[in-house]
């Protein structure tokens, strides 16, 4: 069964810090992989996904997140934090083969963004 | 291209009550997947229907279930309102509900359980 791992459910930067948001995956199956944006009281906004081709993907607003098979992993970065980064980050996974229509989501990290 | 639209926004309910919540997908995706969001849980999908048919089904009690109408509209019903219903229900559409493809979300729809 897939699965996701968020570390950290919170995260403070200072802004124009770097953000480091981690997503570590459990799939016995080449996994695809999304990260997802949350702002107060709305829905779920996509930032980027990896779906095989480059390990290094780039997605909106200046995020982008690497694939690394050996470690598991498919964190976020940003390099320069903006107040405006404020808000709650997820990681997802699906994988070919299963269930369509289906996300397995992480638990979250709220990114709070300082002054 | 409109986004996806759930209505309503807000719900009040008391225990024992139904609900039915709707939803309407981008126009063309034919594909509506169903989540439940609470702080304890976090996201969990509840369903997917595809053509009206539903073909994927999260671990809930049979008190949840949904449909899906022939211009790819959803609703999802609760009956037996229980408190710990009271979540943001948000529902996400895509072409065809492929496990590459990007899912869109609605805004959601807070439901309270009194």
């Amino acid at each position: 069964a897939q699965s996701v791992t968020q570390l950290g459910s919170h995260v403070s930067v200072s802004e124009g810090a770097l953000v480091l948001l981690r997503c570590n995956y459990s799939s016995s199956v080449p996994p695809y992989l999304f990260w997802y944006v949350q702002y107060p009281n709305q829905g779920l906004q996509l930032l980027l996904k990896y779906t095989s081709a480059a390990t290094l993907v780039k997605g909106i607003n200046g995020f982008e997140a690497e694939f690394k098979k050996s470690e598991t992993s498919f964190h976020l970065t940003k390099p320069s934090a903006h107040m405006s980064d404020a808000a709650e980050y997820f990681c997802a996974v699906s994988v070919l083969g299963g269930s369509q229509g289906n996300l397995i989501f992480g638990k979250g990290t709220k990114l709070s963004v300082k002054p | 291209k409109a986004g996806v639209t759930q209505t309503p926004r807000y719900l009040i309910k008391t225990r024992g009550q139904q609900v039915t919540l709707s939803c309407s997908p981008i126009s063309g995706h034919r594909s509506v997947s169903w989540y439940q969001q609470t702080p304890g849980q976090g996201l969990q999908f509840l369903f997917e229907y595809f053509s009206e048919t539903q073909r994927n089904k999260g671990n809930f009690p049979g008190r949840f279930s949904g449909r899906q109408f022939s211009n790819s509209r959803s609703e999802m019903n609760v009956s037996t309102l229980e408190l710990g219903d009271s979540a943001l229900y948000l529902c996400a559409s895509s072409l065809g509900g492929g496990v590459r493809e990007t899912q869109y979300f609605g805004p959601g729809t807070r439901l309270l359980v009194l």
